[in-house]
């Protein structure tokens, strides 16, 4: 099974900062990875797929990069609704499929 | 729109079964593989079961593999998971998620607003 860790856990910035979220999975999983938002009470909305690609309508500052075994999603500057968690997700070997253990964005 | 409901959740007492559904609308749901993804109280992600668009291949979480079993009925656009034997552990939020792409098992967008199951005597 393939285990996705996510750094940090929390990430406390002001709106306009620059957020950048990393997930490290214990093997390759090429480019097989997923970004996902989930806010208080909602279900989980996919940001990105395949390590790079923008999700339908999901804004140009969420970026995704990376390859292998580490990863990166990048919020060029945070709006107010962007507070949230995130969570990495493989689909590169499986089942199952796994998620990591999220990061939580918070309001400095 | 593309829609997903869950339906079924409730308290159950452990050793009890449950049977949650999925009614989709929106797209053509015999084209995609689907999902049920469960999330405990405060706690992270944890993918359960996919079954393929046709209904061909389904494949479990070794945690409820032998319990649990994924079926979908095409004719009425609608998703089941059966729970039986439910454990403490199994207490949770149970969405159910469509792959991203038709007859191909990737990512799960969209998900629907979740069904919470709570196990306890």
């Amino acid at each position: 099974e393939i285990v996705l860790t996510q750094s940090p856990a929390t990430l406390s910035l002001s709106p306009g900062e620059r957020a950048t979220l990393s997930c490290r999975a214990s093997q390759s999983v090429s480019s097989y990875l997923a970004w996902y938002q989930q806010k208080p009470g909602q279900a989980p909305r996919l940001l990105i797929y395949d390590a790079s690609n923008r999700a339908t309508g999901i804004p140009a500052r969420f970026s995704g990069s990376g390859s292998g075994t580490d990863f990166t999603l990048t919020i060029s500057s945070l709006e107010p609704e962007d507070f949230a968690v995130y969570y990495c997700q493989q689909r590169a070997n499986w089942p199952p499929f796994t998620f990591g253990p999220g990061t939580k964005v918070d309001i400095k | 729109q593309v829609q997903l409901v869950e339906s079924g959740g409730g308290v159950v007492q452990p050793g009890r079964s449950l049977r949650l559904s999925c009614a989709a609308s929106g797209f053509t749901f015999s084209n995609y593989g689907m999902h049920w993804v469960r999330q405990a109280p405060g706690k992270g992600l944890e993918w359960v079961a996919v079954i393929w668009y046709d209904g061909s291949h389904k494949y479990y979480a070794d945690s409820v593999k032998g319990r649990f079993t994924i079926s979908r009925d095409n004719s009425k656009n609608t998703l089941h998971l059966q729970m039986n034997s439910l454990r403490d552990e199994d207490t949770a939020v149970y969405y159910c998620a469509r792959d991203h792409l038709p007859s191909a098992t990737a990512y799960f967008d969209p998900w629907g607003q979740g069904t919470l199951v709570t196990v306890s005597s």
